[in-house]
């Protein structure tokens, strides 16, 4: 595709359930983000891949969240035993290189609501 | 704490106005100074961004004004149009890394 893609674009599931939200960046980008906005909020980091592998991973809240990249193109975003301070828009982003200020792309979203 | 600090919050602006989005930065170590643009339903997309090397990069009806001394930042949008409307943050991030702190976003409205 032209973007980032990312699907549900939206996703309703009952407090404590798990969900997969998944990540298709643009073709060729090698690096990967994940990031969390709450509404009224700007986005947060989560992480950031290389690759196959997570360079960084500090955003992550806690352990209920984790992501992977198995094959350094498609990414999904797990979290576990989900809480209600879990709903937030998840965003997915992708740019060709990692540094020298490369453009990051933006997918539209997954909007999570824990109920 | 709060890295990068955003004001206002909300600003409503005729059509032809000037659009003015002020950011306040901490950490002297931030090299990459970005604005985005996020229009309802949408993922932010680059508008503009900036280095610290420079007091001013211009882009269109777009500008950046850096001060570094201050550590502060602000986008200037001249002869706005209602196709501006949308929610504008500001950023900052380090060593050319997309690890992108944001601020909290300003809702600018152009009014007809």
């Amino acid at each position: 595709g032209a973007g980032v893609s990312q699907t549900p674009s939206n996703k309703v599931t009952e407090k404590g359930k798990y969900v997969e939200l998944r990540c298709d960046p643009i073709s060729g980008h090698t690096a990967l983000y994940w990031y969390r906005q709450s509404l009224g909020q700007g986005p947060e980091f989560l992480i950031y891949f290389q690759g196959t592998g997570a360079a960084d991973d500090s955003g992550l809240p806690n352990d209920r969240f984790f992501a992977v990249r198995p094959e350094g193109s498609v990414s999904t975003l797990k979290i576990q035993r989900t809480e209600r301070g879990d709903s937030a828009v998840y965003l997915c982003a992708s740019s060709l290189v990692h540094g020298g200020n490369t453009e990051a792309f933006f997918g539209q979203g997954t909007r999570l609501t824990v109920v | 704490q709060q890295q990068v600090k955003q004001s206002p919050q909300s600003l409503i602006v005729q059509k032809g106005g000037i659009s003015i989005i002020n950011c306040a930065y901490e950490n002297t170590a931030f090299d990459y100074f970005p604005w985005y643009q996020q229009f309802p339903g949408k993922g932010p997309a680059l508008l503009i961004a900036i280095r610290p090397d420079v007091s001013e990069k211009k882009e269109g009806r777009f500008t950046i004004s850096f001060n570094k001394s201050a550590k502060q930042f602000s986008l200037h949008i001249m002869d706005s149009q209602p196709g501006d409307s949308a929610t504008y943050f500001c950023a900052v991030t380090r060593g050319g890394y997309q690890k992108v702190t944001f601020g909290t976003g300003t809702k600018l409205q152009v009014i007809p």
